[in-house]
């Protein structure tokens, strides 16, 4: 499969459960982002990748924790969420020293 | 902090009508601005990226400009068809390569 995939495409969870998104890609890139999307507001920025290593927590509450174990494979660790963290969740990827970022088709989530 | 605003927030045309959708951000110190659209439950698409020392990109039927001293960019649609319909998202490149976005602009292209 070709670009970035995420998996699942959809989710619903309890306030109790603990879940993880997972993103890949196949582009040979070495910086990989998550982004929150909710309904009227901008796409927001939560947690950016570079070469393995966090470079950017955008002041994200402590139940979503990131994990990116190699430059291809990005997790979402989720636990104890709440209704408001309801959103598309997506996953974008780039290479070093080029500005465009490729997107792979998000997680909706859905928080009961 | 940058701010991005892009209006209008929906937008319904004819098809064949040419239309502008615009995209206005409070930083002009960036990098670069980049123009994507969205499909109903679907990731972005990248469409254009025009650099900071640019003034345009064209590809196909669509041109962006950059305004920067104006803090304005537009998008450019020439003779629209329905497969267009989609949400346009505009988004400012700053350091380490962020992207903060606008809320975007739903088009509908009526055949």
């Amino acid at each position: 499969e070709t670009g970035v995939t995420q998996t699942p495409r959809h989710l619903v969870m309890g306030m109790t459960n603990k879940k993880s998104l997972k993103c890949e890609q196949h582009l040979g890139h070495n910086a990989m982002y998550w982004y929150k999307q909710s309904a009227k507001k901008p796409l927001e920025l939560m947690f950016v990748y570079s070469l393995e290593e966090r470079v950017e927590n955008n002041s994200v509450p402590s139940r979503f924790s990131p994990e990116c174990p190699n430059s291809s494979h990005l997790f979402l660790h989720l636990h104890t969420l709440q209704p408001e963290d309801s959103a598309l969740y997506l996953c974008a990827s780039r290479l070093a020293g080029t500005d465009t970022q490729y997107f792979g088709p998000g997680t909706r989530l859905t928080v009961l | 902090k940058q701010e991005v605003t892009q209006i209008p927030a929906a937008l319904s045309v004819p098809e064949g009508e040419n239309l502008v959708l615009n995209c206005s951000f409070t930083d002009s110190a960036i990098y670069n601005l980049q123009w994507f659209r969205q499909d109903p439950g679907k990731g972005l698409t990248s469409l254009l990226l025009i650099q900071s020392s640019q003034r345009e990109q064209t590809s196909g039927r669509l041109n962006a400009s950059l305004d920067k001293s104006s803090g304005r960019s537009t998008l450019y649609i020439a003779a629209s068809q329905p497969g267009d319909s989609a949400t346009y998202l505009c988004a400012g490149g700053g350091s380490n390569y962020k992207l903060t976005f606008g809320k975007g602009t739903l088009l509908t292209v009526n055949p």
